[in-house]
């Protein structure tokens, strides 16, 4: 298996931009999770998805962030509009359990610059 | 409330043992894991206790007392590439996920 896919790598964007991360988990993982990382907050859980329902969302930071789960090879996370705040780099990653029994297999990460 | 506290900083030379401590608190603990993190890149599993005692994996152990809520990773005969952050992680029953530390970055001297 490939891992768990994320594009882009890198993005820097304009404030008030529209922002779009994508990712592909693992094949037969049944639970995906969004994490942001900055220097001031640490990796922080934004939401997650089981069986591409959101299970739960309460890390998200306010109304301008958004994720989507259409199916179980792909997930989105959409930051709309962008602030210089929201700089970090955001990972995706993806178990087949919640409880981190087997761990959790992260991707690349993307880097995001608001300027 | 829920927390995580590990060291910020190691400091250890090659060839050396060198312990990481992470504390918890946390309802319903499920069990604690362990991730390495190398500058630019992103974090990788490298064990998992849910049970008390050690377990070991090649040169890298990790202990758990669930009754004093704690955990180390043990990083034995150090090699410079293990110059990276280890997070602790704990998973929640009641969350079904699991809640990172900041973590603990270790340099590696010759």
């Amino acid at each position: 298996d490939a891992g768990v896919i994320q594009s882009p790598r890198h993005e820097v964007t304009e404030m008030g931009q529209e922002v779009t991360l994508r990712c592909k988990p693992i094949s037969g993982h049944d639970y995906l999770f969004w994490y942001r990382q900055t220097m001031m907050r640490g990796l922080e859980l934004l939401i997650y998805f089981n069986n591409n329902v959101p299970i739960d969302d309460s890390g998200m930071p306010e109304d301008r962030f958004s994720a989507k789960m259409p199916n179980a090879s792909f997930s989105t996370l959409k930051i709309q509009p962008s602030e210089p705040r929201d700089s970090a780099v955001y990972f995706c990653a993806s178990s087949p359990m919640p409880t981190g029994a087997v761990g959790y297999t992260f991707g690349s990460g993307t880097r995001l610059t608001v300027v | 409330g829920q927390s995580l506290e590990q060291p910020s900083e190691v400091t250890a030379v090659e060839g050396a043992i060198v312990q990481i401590n992470c504390t918890y608190q946390t309802s319903g603990f499920y069990g604690l894991s362990w991730y390495q993190q190398h500058d630019g890149g992103a974090p990788t599993f490298l064990s998992y206790n849910a049970l008390d005692g050690l377990e070991e994996t090649g040169r890298f152990s990790s202990f758990l007392s669930r009754s004093d809520s704690y955990g180390y990773l043990l990083l034995q005969e150090l090699q410079m590439k293990d110059s990276a952050s280890y997070f602790c992680a704990f998973a929640n029953t009641n969350a079904g996920k699991s809640t990172f530390g900041d973590g603990t970055t270790l340099t590696v001297k010759p």
